[in-house]
């Protein structure tokens, strides 16, 4: 139980592009989803927080309008990396806290973004 | 501001060689700390929850302890698959907080057979 999927696994892009990584709840509902990046050989830095239909809450010094984040159902949180460059390259990964459950978070196994 | 320092950064250990891995926090009020194991490429494995001091969780060869200022990841005869990054967490309380996460750097152990 409380497995979560990200897709795309990797995606290489060009600098300039828009990129949107899915985030899914497989086998349960998600009353709140993260959003974390880790740098090579660092740990994770929560980036957002975002709740069923209701707009996201991000962290000091992360851009709310580069980092489109939408939580339209307890199942699905999405992610969109706008107009990317070379230094929003990392590792992207997501979490979610099952509805009405413990404190844990459930994470996904990650997504690579490289941006050339 | 919540804080989590793991030690030591990097542990080598022979198969069979059991050890302990330290979390140090300093947070709030402590709504819980969360044990996660990392794979290389990958997402983070839940592995503990405690919540608190004087809890106790196991796992196979994994123990979990929490006191007020550290806890403690026990490793009993470590296997080669053991070796991974061990990740600490602490969830505390308060308006706003959201359930979020504070995470250590981790703790990168390598079992050798």
């Amino acid at each position: 139980g409380a497995v979560v999927s990200q897709h795309p696994s990797w995606v290489i892009c060009k600098s300039g592009t828009s990129v949107k990584i899915e985030c899914r709840s497989l086998d349960f509902q998600a009353t709140t989803m993260f959003w974390y990046r880790q740098f090579p050989k660092q740990s994770l830095m929560l980036m957002a927080t975002s709740n069923e239909g209701s707009k996201a809450t991000y962290e000091q010094g992360v851009e709310k309008d580069k980092f489109l984040i939408n939580h339209a159902s307890l199942t699905l949180s999405t992610l969109t990396v706008t107009s990317a460059h070379p230094e929003d390259s990392s590792f992207y990964i997501c979490s979610a806290r099952i509805r009405e459950g413990g404190n844990e978070q459930f994470f996904g196994p990650g997504t690579r973004l490289t941006v050339l | 501001e919540d804080q989590v320092t793991q030690s030591p950064e990097a542990l080598r250990l022979q198969e069979g060689e059991s050890s302990s891995l330290n979390c140090s926090y300093t947070v709030s009020g402590l709504r819980g700390l969360f044990w996660y194991r990392q794979d290389p490429g990958k997402g983070p494995e839940f592995l503990f929850t405690l919540y608190s001091a004087g809890e106790e969780k196991e796992k196979e060869r994994l123990k979990a302890t929490l006191t007020k200022k550290e806890s403690f990841l026990h490793i009993t005869a470590p296997k080669p698959e053991d070796s991974a990054t061990y990740l600490c967490a602490v969830q505390a309380w308060g308006g706003g907080s959201n359930y979020k996460l504070t995470f250590g750097k981790g703790t990168l152990l390598t079992v050798n057979p």
